[in-house]
């Protein structure tokens, strides 16, 4: 059972290009969430999607971010004309269908942004 | 709203010892959960150890056990017999069951095992 895919690892960018990160969830699993990682800090939460619906995108900053889960394909977070400051490890998470709320969600390896 | 304290930036524990983590938790929330996460250094998040808060006993997973103080409100993560393998970010974690999903997490604490 293949984990929770993501990719590109590293994506390098200009400011002001579009980026688009890619996320294949665990098989079996219809929840995905995406996180940011700043340098020496804790992950924090973007948004949380279920197959064609954004369940909660309280994270997410309000311009120029936006995510999808659709029907067929990965889930894509896509940052639009991007700024050095979105410079960030994004991480994705899936998890089941909830079961008595024991919601593990796990993670992919991450993508790794870097804004020149 | 979940606020999660890790107040160790850095710990130092010899190889084959015991070390404890630790992670406090502030929520008005009746039912949670509790996970510990392992960032090494080449970045991937690893979960280790879930508990809830209706759990009676700690919950244990090979050499993690979480030790669960529900009227302190503090869920430490205990390794047992540390290995060089285990040096890494240590990150708590805690989500409110039944509201939104989403993780809320602590600064962490980065692990170092001497040889």
């Amino acid at each position: 059972n293949a984990g929770v895919m993501q990719n590109p690892r590293h994506l390098v960018r200009r400011r002001g290009q579009e980026a688009r990160l890619r996320c294949s969830p665990m098989k079996g699993h219809s929840h995905v969430y995406w996180y940011r990682q700043l340098p020496e800090e804790g992950l924090k939460f973007m948004v949380y999607l279920q197959k064609e619906n954004i369940i909660d995108e309280s994270g997410m900053p309000k311009e120029r971010f936006s995510a999808e889960f659709p029907k067929e394909g990965p889930s894509i977070l896509r940052i639009q004309q991007v700024v050095r400051g979105d410079s960030a490890a994004y991480f994705c998470a899936s998890s089941p269908r909830l079961v008595l709320a024991k919601n593990i969600q796990y993670f992919g390896a991450g993508t790794r942004l870097s804004v020149l | 709203a979940q606020k999660i304290t890790q107040t160790q930036p850095g710990m130092f524990v010899q190889e084959k010892e015991a070390v404890t983590l630790d992670c406090t938790y502030d929520t008005s929330d009746q039912s949670y959960g509790l996970f510990w996460y392992k960032q090494p250094s080449s970045g991937e998040m690893i979960f280790l150890i879930y508990q809830g808060s209706y759990d009676e006993q700690n919950a244990t997973e090979g050499r993690y056990s979480l030790n669960f103080q529900k009227a302190r409100k503090s869920a430490n993560l205990v390794i047992s017999a540390s290995q060089l393998g285990d040096s890494a970010m240590y990150f708590c974690a805690a989500l409110t069951q039944g509201g939104s999903e989403k993780l809320v997490f602590g600064k962490g604490t980065k692990l170092t095992v001497n040889p």
